[in-house]
């Protein structure tokens, strides 16, 4: 068990829909950060908070945005869903923002019909 | 950019084998660090071990053992008798300093231990 929940592990929607993914990290750290994992792209940085705000960006789409609430959990918004945002999304924490391990958690699969 | 590169995509193995999965990385800093990341069938990413760039000491952890070598800028990893409980896919990764520490995954060998 790395500590991270995510949650839920299990999402069906349709296509044009919204949903939230939610992440609470390890206590005590203070870094989050959210991956996409597919079969295409493989694994793919997304996005990283650190302790309430935006540290760093990758190829993170206009349609899908993120925040790190004060309590530190931190909320993916995925919106007008297509069929190719199916995937794993992971979320990891860490303590800190340079070189430390990130903790994953189990990933939330996103199933767009 | 950095960039990280697993050639093997799949290996199979007989139970107490030994086996090593390859890691070859690109980087313009001097400063980095690499991970190694299992991920089950369950689907979870379990970490293995990190390294920094200013560490090139070998590493061992019971069967597992990790080599870094920065002139050939390869980390590679051995699985000593392995088990079928080793079945799984592996990822190495780097992360640079600086403002994004994001970690750059490989494509991950996967590989199966028959018994």
């Amino acid at each position: 068990d790395s500590g991270v929940t995510q949650t839920p592990k299990h999402l069906i929607t349709a296509t044009g829909q919204r949903v939230t993914l939610r992440c609470s990290p390890r206590s005590g750290d203070l870094s989050v950060y959210w991956y996409q994992q597919s079969l295409d792209q493989g694994l793919q940085f997304l996005i990283q908070y650190y302790n309430g705000e935006e540290r760093a960006k990758g190829n993170i789409l206009e349609r899908f945005s993120a925040q790190q609430f004060p309590d530190l959990h931190s909320e993916l918004n995925l919106s007008s869903l297509e069929l190719g945002d199916s995937a794993l999304y992971f979320c990891a924490s860490s303590v800190g923002y340079q070189g430390q391990p990130q903790h994953f958690g189990d990933g939330t699969r996103l199933s767009i019909l | 950019a950095q960039k990280v590169t697993q050639a093997q995509t799949e290996i199979s193995v007989v139970e107490k084998e030994d086996v090593t999965l390859d890691c070859v990385y690109e980087t313009r800093d001097t400063t980095y660090y690499l991970f190694w990341y299992k991920q089950p069938p369950s689907g979870e990413l379990v970490f293995l071990i990190r390294r920094n760039s200013f560490d090139e000491q070998n590493e061992i952890s019971g069967r597992y053992s990790w080599n870094f070598q920065k002139s050939t800028s390869s980390f590679n990893f051995t699985i000593t008798a392995s088990q079928v409980v080793d079945s799984a896919v592996y990822f190495c990764a780097l992360s640079e300093t600086g403002a994004n520490s994001k970690l750059t995954f490989g494509k991950g060998i996967t590989l199966s231990v028959r018994p």
